[in-house]
């Protein structure tokens, strides 16, 4: 099994550009989630969705969109990039709703937005 | 204040210490997550424990669901074990802010 994968591992992006950070899993899993961590604090929950179809917003919605067409499948999209959403984004996946099961993580996405 | 809080925020130890890290919670758990994010970056799940002691090798990790409060022990602690250590609770999974820890040989 690949796991958790994420693609870009890198980009960089000038404000106002849109663009699609893809998070894929191979496990099955219901619950998949998307986080952000910036320096000096801990990760905070986007968006999450606990099956195909379904997705709601977490702490830190806005300014990202996402949408769940295939259980494989957790694309986080960003409409209009700003410099305020420079941060490391990690996608993870779980078999049951996220604070009941074992979280697997994504290697994560470096974005950066001048 | 913060729903889940870590101490100490860094810690340098001597290779073969024993190394305590703290995480106290005010929100509701099912259970409580201890993850493990190395230098590279990459995050790994280390426990989900909702009550007791589990143990993994060279590292212990305990909660109190009374006190609202974990430890995550590691055992003659070696260079490698150099990384951030973060715990996590609720139902939404609120992280703390982690805590940096250095091994020294």
């Amino acid at each position: 099994n690949a796991g958790v994968t994420q693609t870009p591992k890198f980009q960089v992006l000038k404000t106002g550009q849109s663009m699609t950070l893809q998070c894929a899993q191979d496990m099955n899993h219901e619950y998949m989630s998307w986080y952000r961590q910036d320096p000096g604090m801990g990760l905070r929950l986007i968006h999450y969705s606990v099956g195909a179809g379904i997705t709601d917003q977490g702490e830190v919605p806005n300014g990202y969109n996402v949408s769940r067409s295939t259980t494989e499948d957790f694309p986080l999209r960003l409409l209009s990039a700003a410099p305020s959403q420079t941060s490391v984004y990690f996608c993870a996946s779980s078999y049951d709703t996220g604070t009941k099961d074992t979280q697997y993580f994504g290697p994560g996405t470096r974005l950066t937005v001048l | 204040k913060n729903e889940v809080e870590q101490s100490p925020q860094n810690l340098t130890a001597q290779e073969g210490e024993f190394i305590t890290i703290n995480c106290s919670y005010s929100v509701g758990i099912s259970a409580l997550h201890w993850l493990q994010q190395h230098p590279g970056g990459g995050i790994v799940s280390l426990f989900m424990l909702s009550s007791g002691k589990k143990k993994h090798g060279r590292l212990i990790a305990t909660i109190n669901i009374q006190e609202k409060h974990s430890s995550l022990h590691i055992t003659a602690s070696h260079p490698r074990d150099s990384a951030v250590y973060i715990c996590a609770a609720g139902n939404k999974l609120t992280f703390g802010g982690g805590t940096r820890v250095l091994v020294k040989p």
